[in-house]
């Protein structure tokens, strides 16, 4: 069963409009959550996290929100940039639980110029 | 650069043998683990260490070991390789267990 899920395989957004990454979760003992960017042949790179105990983090152009009662979470990127151009992870942890992350499927965001 | 390798970068192997994947660290991290990217699954955790000697199975580990017998190593072996472990494998660090991880650049291995 799928812990961590991204619905939307893909986004494609104008360059200077906002991106918008959706992400749900079923399990709720887990209280850290994380996005990571990804491009091809690379590892993925550690974008922005959020406690549970937060409702919202920001750090430059990235935001993330967290839904607890709906068991959800986003990424927005604002203003995105073609650079942005990535795929993007999310994913979560459990306090105590050796640091494992589990990940969702990943949702490839195109940003066009 | 950010102190994580892995290797090989590419592989490809034939069904039936065994692998290694290495994945080698000097950041003195205590925790380290194996994933594997597939399309429709994103990253999947086969195993992880949360100490030298000390291992544990994640959601995939049917087919995979491991071993840790210093710090800044986590070997993942493919005793027998099947055309299903195509796949791209990454290793990653952390230094708390609440704490993100570091990725290395990955292995792509093929068996056919």
């Amino acid at each position: 069963d799928q812990q961590v899920k991204q619905n939307s395989p893909s986004l494609s957004v104008q360059e200077g409009r906002i991106s918008i990454l959706n992400c749900d979760y079923t399990n709720s003992m887990f209280d850290y959550f994380l996005w990571y960017k990804k491009y091809p042949a690379e590892g993925p790179t550690f974008l922005i996290s959020i406690s549970s105990i937060k409702d919202k983090n920001e750090d430059g152009r990235f935001t993330v929100f967290l839904n607890k009662s709906a068991k959800h979470l986003s990424l927005h990127i604002v203003p995105s940039q073609p650079g942005d151009s990535a795929v993007y992870f999310c994913a979560a942890s459990r306090s105590g639980n050796t640091g494992k992350l589990i990940f969702g499927q990943g949702t490839t965001l195109q940003v066009k110029p | 650069d950010a102190g994580i390798t892995q290797s090989p970068r590419h592989k490809v192997t034939e069904t039936g043998t065994p692998v290694t994947l290495r994945c080698h660290q000097t950041e003195n991290h205590r925790y380290m683990y194996w994933y594997r990217q597939d399309p429709g699954h994103g990253l999947r955790l086969i195993h992880y260490s949360y100490g030298v000697k000390d291992t544990d199975k994640g959601e995939v580990s049917d087919g995979y070991s491991v071993s840790r017998s210093k710090t800044e190593d986590f070997l993942l072996t493919l005793e027998s390789a099947t055309s299903s472990q195509t796949s791209v494998y990454f290793c990653a660090i952390s230094q708390t267990s609440n704490y993100g991880y570091t990725f290395g650049s990955g292995t792509r291995l093929t068996v056919v």
